[in-house]
């Protein structure tokens, strides 16, 4: 299948860590995408990893991918109010005809 | 370099009616991909459009087209509107993509349709 499967909340206090994780099923996925949604606007591009690596940090970002268990994480460290919001993992795929698969979106609230 | 514009941003219609949307990518971009959200149903993706050509089709009614111009430049078209068509409809461009390369999609703000 072509399911691209995250859970739909997390809720973390302020100062905390967050972990947001995402499943998907093409091997074949050679780039996965972590992207952020703020109310009422469009989705903005977080980080990227190259399906060869299996970590990329970038400030307080850090993504970890297990390919093997076809699992990717996105890690918020030191998470702000300013971070709740909606992330969508995404895959782009090869198999068959080329493909932009999206997740189902975590929704992330980050207490006070 | 400017971002993916969409117009127009709000826009209201009663069920029957047609509407057309406008999405104008980023300078260089030659794919435009339409994604449909609703609260209900999360992100589905509607087409995407490669070098003025329909490249991938998700799985919604004969309702809902699309076209891309010479200029990349894309239009989303749902017409007989229903109730149900309420949704944020987000189009993102891309340079376009081959087998193995990166290919990040860039969103635009949405435009938000309401069906009374």
């Amino acid at each position: 299948g072509e399911d691209v499967e995250q859970s739909l909340f997390l809720s973390v206090r302020e100062g905390d860590s967050s972990v947001i994780n995402c499943t998907y099923t093409d091997s074949s996925s050679t780039y996965l995408y972590w992207y952020k949604q703020e109310p009422g606007a469009g989705l903005q591009l977080l980080t990227y990893i190259f399906s060869n690596m299996d970590m990329k940090q970038d400030q307080r970002l850090t993504v970890l991918l297990n390919k093997k268990d076809k699992h990717l994480s996105l890690r918020i460290a030191d998470t702000q109010t300013g971070d709740s919001a909606i992330y969508f993992c995404a895959e782009s795929t090869t198999s068959g005809t080329y493909k932009y698969i999206f997740g189902t979106g975590t929704r992330l609230k980050v207490l006070a | 370099k400017a971002g993916v514009t969409q117009t127009p941003r709000y826009l209201i219609k009663t069920r029957g009616q047609q509407v057309t949307l406008s999405c104008s990518p980023i300078s260089g971009h030659r794919s435009v991909s339409w994604y449909q959200q609703t609260p209900g149903q999360g992100l589905q993706f509607l087409f995407e459009y490669f070098s003025e050509t329909q490249r991938n089709k998700g799985n919604f009614p004969g309702r809902f087209s699309g076209r891309q111009f010479s200029n990349s430049r894309s239009e989303m078209n749902v017409s007989t509107l229903e109730l149900g068509d309420s949704a944020l409809y987000l189009c993102a461009s891309s340079w376009g993509g081959t087998s193995g390369s990166r290919n990040e999609q860039f969103f635009g703000p949405g435009t938000r349709l309401t069906v009374l």
